[in-house]
């Protein structure tokens, strides 16, 4: 059974801090994905990563994927308060249905 | 472009009684369709997906069903409801070969 885990789960983080959040997941996957949720809303995807060694950014967010560790993180660069919310990883669980199974998230409050 | 909609956005239901939640998908054929469930505070949960009008399949055991009568069509139903259904519920859309999912906005049920 494919797991997701997620760690930290809760980060309280200064304005202009750097962090990491990393998503270990449990069998082989070549494709994982970030969406972003605020408060009371849906998910919004923020990164696809597809093969090994696959990094994207975008503004303070930087994603990157290693498939033979099977973790991917999520860096964020000089924190704002705008990137408060709720970052979940999740794997694709079947190439065939696409089913994601997703981690248990990762709340980031940045407190000016 | 593609979009995806859900209703209804909020529902307040007593115990014991149905359900019925509908999502559509514009601009898009013969896609891949999902409904999660996020409990309080918690990660996303799988219910069902569809790859095809009529194939539904089930991820967990549970008293809710789900149906796909057209293309892009997707409901959720359940004919008595318990106190443990109350959770956030998303749709969510993916093409069949590509599987970055697309969520709906959500609905928020309370079961009472």
């Amino acid at each position: 059974e494919l797991k997701v885990e997620q760690n930290p789960l809760f980060l309280s983080m200064q304005e202009g801090k750097n962090y990491t959040i990393y998503c270990n997941y449990s069998t082989t996957s070549d494709r994982l994905y970030w969406y972003r949720q605020d408060p009371g809303k849906s998910l919004e995807s923020l990164f696809v990563l597809l093969s090994n060694g696959a990094v994207k950014q975008e503004g303070r967010l930087m994603a990157s994927l290693d498939t033979k560790a099977r973790l991917s993180t999520l860096h964020i660069t000089a924190a704002v308060h705008d990137l408060s919310a709720t970052y979940f990883c999740a794997v694709d669980g079947s190439s065939n249905t696409g089913k994601l199974i997703f981690g248990q998230g990762t709340t980031l409050q940045v407190k000016p | 472009s593609q979009t995806i909609h859900q209703w209804p956005a909020t529902l307040v239901q007593p115990v014991g009684s149905p359900l019925s939640l509908e999502c559509t998908v514009e601009g898009t054929s013969n896609p891949n369709l999902y409904w999660y469930r996020q409990a309080a505070g918690r990660g996303l949960q799988l219910l069902f997906y569809s790859v095809g009008i009529g194939q539904i399949s089930s991820e967990v055991p549970q008293n809710l069903s789900a149906s796909r009568p057209q293309d892009r069509q997707f409901i959720l139903s359940s004919k008595k409801l318990l106190l443990s259904d109350s959770g956030f519920y998303l749709c969510a859309w993916s093409r069949q070969k590509n599987t970055e999912a697309f969520f709906g906005q959500g609905t928020r049920l309370t079961v009472v």
